[in-house]
């Protein structure tokens, strides 16, 4: 079966650019997780979604970054006017439960920022 | 705050040893702790999941410890393998999010 799947898996933007990072949950799952992972670190919460609705986006870093999940299922992270600090994995998972317990980590979008 | 801490930080051993890895946390109002492994350009793998009333967990060669009331874990590896080598995490669930250490990466030599 399918699992998670991400988009693009490396992007490389020029300072002050905009960029949308998808993420395709396994079929089903209610819940959705957005980590940033920067070199030489663990992965760190930026939000959290239960089917379309965002319940926890303490994580963001800053109001450049914004994530939605309109229906329910695919995942977009937004980062506007990027700046070289945004450099990072971008590691989306989810999880068939309302809560963060069995998440499923997809392969992540590598993101550099020149 | 929520601080997950990971001991060494990076690991080098020869094939066959047997090793432990370890894991602390500040905040011991956990729901469970996991260990994930993680390979260059991957996704993480689960490993193992203790939930915050069990003691450890076990899967194949590998054995998992926690004691919620020293706020640790220990990961033990039996009979390290080359194919063992990746960075080895330790999240620890609080609510709707897990709070990730920063790893251990472990070498094992043929």
């Amino acid at each position: 079966g399918a699992g998670v799947s991400q988009s693009p898996r490396y992007k490389v933007a020029k300072r002050g650019q905009d960029v949308a990072l998808r993420c395709d949950p396994i079929s089903g799952h209610v819940s959705l997780f957005w980590y940033q992972q920067a070199l030489g670190q663990g992965p760190e919460f930026l939000t959290y979604f239960q089917n379309e609705a965002q319940l926890d986006k303490s994580g963001l870093p800053s109001d450049r970054f914004f994530a939605e999940r309109p229906e329910g299922s695919v995942s977009t992270l937004k980062i506007q006017r990027t700046q070289q600090e945004d450099s990072a994995v971008y590691l989306c998972a989810s999880s068939p439960r309302e809560y963060s317990y069995e998440q499923y980590f997809g392969p992540g979008t590598r993101l550099t920022v020149t | 705050k929520q601080e997950v801490t990971q001991i060494p930080a990076a690991l080098s051993v020869p094939e066959g040893e047997n090793l432990v890895l370890n894991c602390s946390f500040t905040d011991s109002a956990i729901y469970n702790l996991q260990w994930f492994r993680q390979d260059p350009g991957k996704g993480l793998t689960s490993l193992l999941l203790i939930q915050s009333s069990q003691r450890e967990q076990t899967s194949g060669r590998l054995n998992a410890s926690l004691d919620k009331s020293s706020g640790r874990s220990t990961l033990y590896i039996a009979a390290s393998q080359p194919g063992d080598s990746a960075t080895y995490l330790c999240a620890v669930e609080y609510g709707n999010k897990l709070v990730f250490g920063a790893g251990t990466i472990l070498r094992v030599k043929s």
